[in-house]
Parts: structure tokens; C-alpha cells; sequence
């Protein structure tokens, strides 16, 4: 159980186009997602909260107009990379955190590899 | 603001031996959980073991352990009779105790290479 995927696994983009990134959780409801983004050889950085059914919150330093996240059902969040540049190319994790009240666990997705020409 | 901090880049060891990573944190919180993670080369990020800030008790999972020291603000893992699948980075986080979206905050990672 507690299975997240992601889709892509591997995108490649023109400049200045848009791509979207989809997290799932498999087998349970996550209320609450999370977006990261880890650079080669480099840590994972948390980008922003998602939490279904409101607006995600943003950690300082990331542009809420260029990475838009919505969290439209308890399975699902979306990350879209709006007018990507090359400096955007990275690697990409969601994570969902488990259910239950009180419960801390985040399951993590296999990534996204976002290149973008 | 939590800051976590591997100081060992890199790590090798031979095939059944045990190597130990470390980790500090710098937190004003009392109660928090403490993670290890290990990403192996598909980037599949793999909870290896957990500690409640407010157990004393180390926890343990097979052939991982951990040392955590309170006072100190430091949590080791110990990865004994290591094998060549423990080849992967290893990332210490740190989440506040119930805290509002239990954000992990995670440290720079430490390489660790198991030789046959």
C-alpha cells in the first residue's frame, strides 16, 4: 500500500512553454501533498504544500505564478511549470502524506526529470 | 528555522561491514520527529527509519539504527553488515512535532558506496 506516482517520469520542453507534472496517491486519500525539487548531486528542497480543496502554500523564494499547483481532488495534485526556462530543468518529487489524523509519514513519488531546451 | 547538517559527503565501505553517518540539527522545538531517507540511484526516495523526539529509546530496523542524542542535537545511522543494495544517498530530515503540513527539512545527503 501507500503507493505515489508521478507522471511524466521524463519531460522535455521548448522555452517558454508550460508542462505539467501529476502526483497521485494509488491506494489512499491525501489530503495534504507536497512539491520538491532537488537539484544533481544536491539535497530535496520543498517547494510548496498542497492541500486539497485550498491554495497551496508557497515557501519563500518560490514564484506561486510560475510553478502554479492545484490539488483539485483527494488523489491528485498538479505542478505546472508556466514559461519554462533552462534554468527550470530539474528533478521533481511529490510526496503525499499519510492518512489518518495525527499521521507524519510522506510517501514519496519516483520524480520527474524536467529538461527543458 | 530548522537547518539540518550532513558533514560527510561521502562515504565508502566494504561489503558486511558497518559504516555510521551523522547528522546535527539546530531546532528551538522540544518535540519534533527525526527521518532518515535513502534515495539509491533510481531517485526513489525510501524511508529507512524514524525517531520520535520524545523517545528515549533508539530506534531500530533491521540492520539500521540509530543514536540519537537530544542534548546534542545529533542523529547517527548505523548501517551494519552492509550490503551492495545499501549503495545510495542518505538523507537525514528534520519535522516539527505536529506542526501545520509536517514539512520535512532535509540535510545535504551523504554518498555512501558499498565495495564487494
Amino acid at each position: 500500500g501507500a503507493v505515489v506516482s508521478q507522471h511524466p517520469s521524463r519531460v522535455i520542453c521548448k522555452s517558454g512553454t508550460s508542462v505539467k507534472i501529476e502526483c497521485r496517491s494509488l491506494d489512499f486519500q491525501a489530503t495534504t501533498m507536497f512539491w520538491y525539487r532537488q537539484f544533481p548531486k544536491q539535497s530535496l528542497m520543498l517547494m510548496a504544500t498542497s492541500n486539497e480543496g485550498s491554495k497551496a502554500t508557497y515557501e519563500q523564494g518560490v514564484e506561486k505564478d510560475k510553478f502554479l499547483i492545484n490539488h483539485a481532488s483527494l488523489t491528485l495534485s498538479t505542478l505546472t511549470v508556466t514559461s519554462a526556462h533552462p534554468e527550470d530543468s530539474s528533478f521533481y518529487i511529490c510526496s503525499a502524506r499519510a492518512p489518518g489524523q495525527g499521521a507524519i509519514e510522506q510517501y514519496f513519488g519516483p520524480g520527474t526529470r524536467l529538461t527543458v531546451t | 528555522a530548522q537547518t539540518v547538517t550532513q558533514s560527510q559527503p561521502e562515504m565508502s565501505v566494504q561489503e558486511a561491514e558497518t559504516v555510521t553517518l551523522s547528522c546535527t540539527y539546530d531546532t528551538s522545538e522540544n518535540n519534533y520527529y527525526l527521518f532518515w531517507y535513502k534515495q539509491p540511484p533510481s531517485r526513489q526516495m525510501i524511508l529507512v527509519i524514524r525517531q520520535e523526539a520524545y523517545k528515549q529509546q533508539n530506534a531500530t530496523e533491521n540492520r539500521f539504527s540509530v543514536n540519537f542524542q537530544k542534548a546534542a542535537k545529533s542523529f547517527s545511522l548505523k548501517i551494519s553488515d552492509s550490503q551492495l543494495g545499501d549503495t545510495a544517498m542518505y538523507f537525514c530530515a528534520f519535522m516539527k512535532h505536529r506542526a501545520a503540513g509536517n514539512k520535512l527539512t532535509f540535510g545535504g545527503g551523504t554518498r555512501v558506496l558499498v565495495k564487494p
